[in-house]
């Protein structure tokens, strides 16, 4: 059965950093595309970054150069590491798996359950 | 602003059909197939229909999806009171190279 379940988010203060790890289970995270997608309060959901079965990486502007998306292969993990948040990166933080076959895309067949990210004083 | 656009809201009575449009441009919709997301809030999105109009195995027939152009659409027939929920368009878009979301549709279902 396949599995996605994130974990590391919290309250964190502005400015501050986050690690988000996304465990895989019954499949191979490296075989697939996956992406964060998250969802601010009262809000829609937005993407957030994906990672191609390369290992190319894609960011919203609004997290460009502030998170990074990586995989851990030993762990058969998807991270995002964030650093310098603000107020309005509050959000729950879903990580999704992309459909076998492809490279990159829109289409994830499966999600977890996400983490909820807290940026606050 | 989203860069796909959905109407924020939809009440419709058990039964009817609905419909719900998702309207984006050339570098989206226009070149790409497009894929709908089911969801409740706190709960994960579910896939609904793929490459614009192909629904997973489980999904109900009642589901169905279409494009034309730079527009997209869901369609629900028969519609239940479980249908309640957040429906959402996603589409690859090649100007911005990534993912881009509808704002999302809320169905209430009366």
């Amino acid at each position: 059965e396949v599995r996605l379940v994130e974990s590391g988010g919290g309250l964190i203060q502005p400015g501050g950093s986050l690690r988000l790890s996304c465990a895989g289970s019954g499949f191979t995270v490296t075989s697939h595309y996956m992406s964060w997608v998250r969802q601010a309060p009262g809000r829609g959901l937005e993407w957030v970054s994906l990672i191609y079965t390369d290992g190319r990486t894609k960011y919203a502007d609004s997290v460009k150069g502030r998170f990074t998306i990586s995989r851990d292969t030993s762990k058969n993990t998807l991270d995002l590491q964030m650093n310098s948040l603000r107020a309005e990166d509050t959000a729950m933080y879903y990580c999704a798996r992309g459909v076998l076959g492809y490279t990159h895309g829109s289409r994830f067949d499966s999600w977890g359950q996400g983490t909820l990210v807290t940026v606050s004083s | 602003q989203s860069v796909l656009t959905q109407p924020p809201s939809a009440s419709w009575t058990p039964g009817q059909r609905v419909t719900i449009s998702c309207s984006g441009s050339s570098s989206n919709i226009g070149t790409n197939t497009v894929n709908w997301y089911q969801h409740l809030p706190g709960t994960a999105p579910k896939l609904l229909i793929y490459d614009s109009n192909q629904r997973p195995s489980g999904v109900p027939d009642r589901f169905s999806g279409s494009r034309s152009g730079t527009s997209a659409s869901l369609a629900i027939s028969w519609l239940q009171s479980e249908d309640e929920a957040d429906y959402y368009c996603a589409v690859w878009d090649d100007s911005l190279n990534g993912v881009v979301f509808g704002g999302g549709t809320k169905l209430t279902v009366l």
